[in-house]
């Protein structure tokens, strides 16, 4: 079946480091699937960051990037330097096929000062 | 204010009682869905609905029950509680134009169950 894979349930990073969160999907039943990131902050409910629907195209939003690589059927989220603001969970995800969005389990980030 | 409201926020269960959790969105959005998530497991997709109507189920038991009695509500009945029922429950809407696996999903802040 369709599935997507986050290697790491939890990540530290100091302020204004770089952070990568790694994802990567199986997409057996679907062709070109859409690929997504969303961000939980505490106490809220799961957020869009960015979205990329078309093969070797580019998302960004709030200083984080991702790339949807067919080839290595990946989709890491990228930011040069965060902040302590961006301590959240973020989960990637893909839909396609008519079908709802299916997620990876989430990371942990958590940004120290 | 939250475009999402999932009521209650948490919820103590006793194994075998029944219970139902509340979604209302505001977005006048036309589809709504239930998500599940467990403990160091992935958000786990369980309902889709389309203007009130079962698109997508993929919810192996039948003790969990989707009730739509208006466009924007989406509440989600389960009986017959198991420990393992526990979990955080997400309600999500989206408006569906290019059709769903395309529509920008809006999520609740979850209802978050635990059956003792």
């Amino acid at each position: 079946g369709d599935s997507v894979t986050q290697t790491e349930g939890q990540v530290t990073v100091s302020e204004s480091k770089s952070l990568i969160i790694n994802c990567t999907y199986s997409a057996t039943s679907i062709g070109y699937p859409n690929l997504f990131w969303y961000v939980r902050y505490p106490g809220e409910g799961l957020q869009l960051l960015l979205k990329v629907i078309t093969a070797g195209q580019k998302g960004s939003s709030r200083g984080f990037e991702a790339t949807y690589n067919k080839e290595a059927t990946s989709f890491h989220l990228q930011k040069a330097s965060v902040q302590e603001s961006d301590s959240a969970v973020y989960y990637c995800a893909l839909s396609g096929g008519g079908r709802a969005l299916i997620f990876g389990t989430g990371t942990t980030v958590s940004v120290s000062p | 204010d939250p475009k999402i409201i999932q009521k209650p926020k948490y919820l103590v269960a006793v194994t075998g009682s029944e219970k139902i959790l509340i979604c209302e969105q505001y977005l006048g959005h036309n589809a709504m869905y239930w998500y599940r998530q467990s403990a160091k497991k992935p958000l786990e997709f369980m309902f889709s609905y389309s203007y009130q109507k079962l698109m997508d189920n993929q919810t192996a038991s039948s003790r969990f029950q989707p009730q739509s009695s208006k466009k924007n509500h989406l509440d989600l009945q389960i009986t017959a509680l198991k420990p393992d029922d526990s979990a955080t429950y997400f309600c999500a809407s989206s408006q569906p134009t290019g059709g769903i696996a395309n529509s920008d999903y809006t999520f609740g802040s979850g209802t978050r169950l635990l059956v003792i």
